[in-house]
């Protein structure tokens, strides 16, 4: 079992719409959480931490669940420029950025 | 100010070979790790250099070693390539000080392709 657990879709959805993924990771000393961004053929980008409170950046909105071991990503009214795969990550150690990734869900927007 | 740089950009090798690749972190950072992406997944952890050692070492073999540099710059090899070691090669860059809160920054990368 991987240690970063994601739906890898891909997720076709209309411009506009509200679209949600889902990430399950299986180590409970994982401390830090995050949200990275990879256009094809180019490096991961940062799009968000994720925090047990739960935060918003814009469209985009992020909830972690430590009980369950789950984080989520919202992104309302979608965007041709949100075609991408959305990369869940956790980090054990807040200090060493030994960063663990899942596979990576890929959204497809739509006109 | 330049961000994270990695050269080659793209690299074909047949098996068997070794090969040098090579990153400059972004400017202030002093801490460099290298992932391995394969074609549909998520960046796997390499290992990490900080003050010219390596701290942490993910499951790679011993044919993946590394060096840091004085000035913070890094190289990753390879010997007796695989065909499997095809993918993209990312390097990161960070600075591990105490109370700093700077995030990964990435580059953007070097394929590598093994026939």
């Amino acid at each position: 079992r991987k240690e970063v657990e994601q739906d890898p879709g891909p997720f076709n959805v209309p411009e506009g719409a509200t679209v949600a993924f889902n990430c399950t990771y299986s180590n409970s000393a994982s401390q830090s959480f995050f949200w990275y961004r990879q256009d094809c053929r180019k490096e991961p980008k940062l799009l968000m931490s994720v925090y047990s409170s739960g935060n918003e950046d814009g469209r985009f909105t992020a909830q972690l669940n430590r009980a369950s071991q789950y984080i989520s990503l919202l992104i309302r009214d979608s965007k041709l420029s949100d075609s991408a795969t959305y990369l869940c990550v956790v980090n054990r150690m807040d200090s060493s950025y030994k960063l663990i990734f899942g596979s990576g869900t890929r959204l497809l927007v739509r006109p | 100010d330049a961000g994270v740089t990695q050269s080659p950009t793209h690299l074909i090798k047949t098996r068997g070979q070794q090969v040098t690749l090579r990153c400059s972190p972004k400017s202030g950072h002093d801490t460099v790790s290298w992932y391995q992406q394969a074609l549909g997944q998520g960046p796997q952890f390499i290992f990490q250099y900080y003050e010219e050692e390596e701290r942490q070492r993910g499951n790679f073999p011993d044919r993946f070693s590394g060096h840091q540099f004085p000035n913070y710059s890094s190289e990753l090899n390879v010997n007796a390539l695989l065909l499997g070691d095809s993918a993209l090669y990312l390097c990161a860059s960070t600075t591990l000080g105490e109370g700093n809160n700077e995030k990964l920054f990435f580059g953007s990368g070097t394929q590598l392709s093994v026939l």
